[in-house]
C-alpha cells in the first residue's frame, strides 16, 4: 500500500516563483527521498534525507523532515520551465527485513512561462 | 556506464500471451526492483531482489515472475497477459535498498488488448 501521500496533487505557478510540495507518511522511517519524473521518462533521484536530519539543501532544492509529524517538504526556489515534472517522495521504513521503498502518488508541477 | 537499460521500449500483447521484459544494470548494484506505474499514480512494487539468487514479492506480484541468476540482469515475466497489466513498467537498481538512491531505467510501455 502507498504510505507516502504528496500534497498538493497538482501545482501550477509562474516561472521564477517558489514551489513547495509536501509528503506525509505513516510509519517510522530510516530515510526519505525525493525524485523527479519528466513526462514519459524514468524517475531521477533528487535528494535523500535521513531520519536524524531536519533539513538538507541541494542547489535550488531545500528539503525538510519532521519525524514527529511524519512529514517532509520539498521547496524549489526560483522555478524554471525545466522544473515542470512530477515529484515523488519515497520512504525506507525502519526495522530489519523490510526491503521495500514506499512511494507516494506524486505532485504534478507545472511552471508557466 | 549505460546505467539501467530496459527492453523493449514499447510492446503490444494480446490477452493470454506471455513475454519477458528485460532489465540490466552495469553498476554492480545489489538491489534491483520492478515497478508498474498506472496513469496519474505513483509506483507500485511488483518484485524485488537483494542479490543474485534472491527474489521476493512486492505489493502487486500476481501474474508476474522474476529471477536473478546474475547481478546484472533481472527479467520480469508476464505469464498470461491481461488488460489489467496495461501499464508502464520501470526497473530500478541501487547499491543497497536502504541508504542509496535508486537508478531507474527508461521504462517499457505495455498495452494488453
Amino acid at each position: 500500500s502507498q504510505q507516502g501521500e504528496e500534497d498538493p496533487q497538482a501545482l501550477s505557478i509562474q516561472e521564477g516563483e517558489n514551489a513547495t510540495m509536501n509528503c506525509s507518511y505513516k510509519t517510522s522511517i530510516n530515510n526519505l527521498q525525493w525524485y523527479r519524473q519528466n513526462s514519459g521518462r524514468g524517475l531521477v533521484h533528487l535528494i535523500l534525507i535521513r531520519s536524524n536530519e531536519r533539513e538538507k539543501h541541494s542547489g535550488r532544492l531545500r528539503v525538510t523532515l519532521d519525524t514527529s509529524k511524519k512529514s517532509s517538504s520539498l521547496l524549489i526556489t526560483a522555478s524554471r520551465a525545466a522544473d515542470t515534472a512530477s515529484y515523488f517522495c519515497a520512504t525506507t521504513p525502519s526495522g530489519r527485513g523490510n526491503y521495500q521503498l514506499i512511494w507516494g502518488a506524486g505532485t504534478k508541477l507545472i511552471i508557466k512561462p | 556506464n549505460a546505467g539501467v537499460t530496459q527492453t523493449p521500449k514499447f510492446q503490444v500483447l494480446k490477452t493470454g500471451q506471455s513475454m519477458t521484459l528485460q532489465c540490466a544494470q552495469d553498476m554492480n548494484h545489489e538491489y534491483m526492483s520492478w515497478y508498474r506505474q498506472d496513469p496519474g499514480m505513483g509506483l507500485r512494487l511488483i518484485h524485488y531482489s537483494v542479490g543474485a539468487g534472491i527474489t521476493d514479492q512486492g505489493e502487486v506480484p500476481n501474474g508476474y515472475n522474476v529471477s536473478r541468476s546474475t547481478t546484472e540482469d533481472f527479467p520480469l515475466r508476464l505469464l498470461s497477459a491481461a488488460p489489467s497489466q496495461t501499464s508502464v513498467y520501470f526497473c530500478a537498481s541501487s547499491y543497497s535498498y536502504r541508504e542509496y538512491e535508486q537508478y531507474f531505467g527508461p521504462g517499457t510501455r505495455l498495452t494488453v488488448t
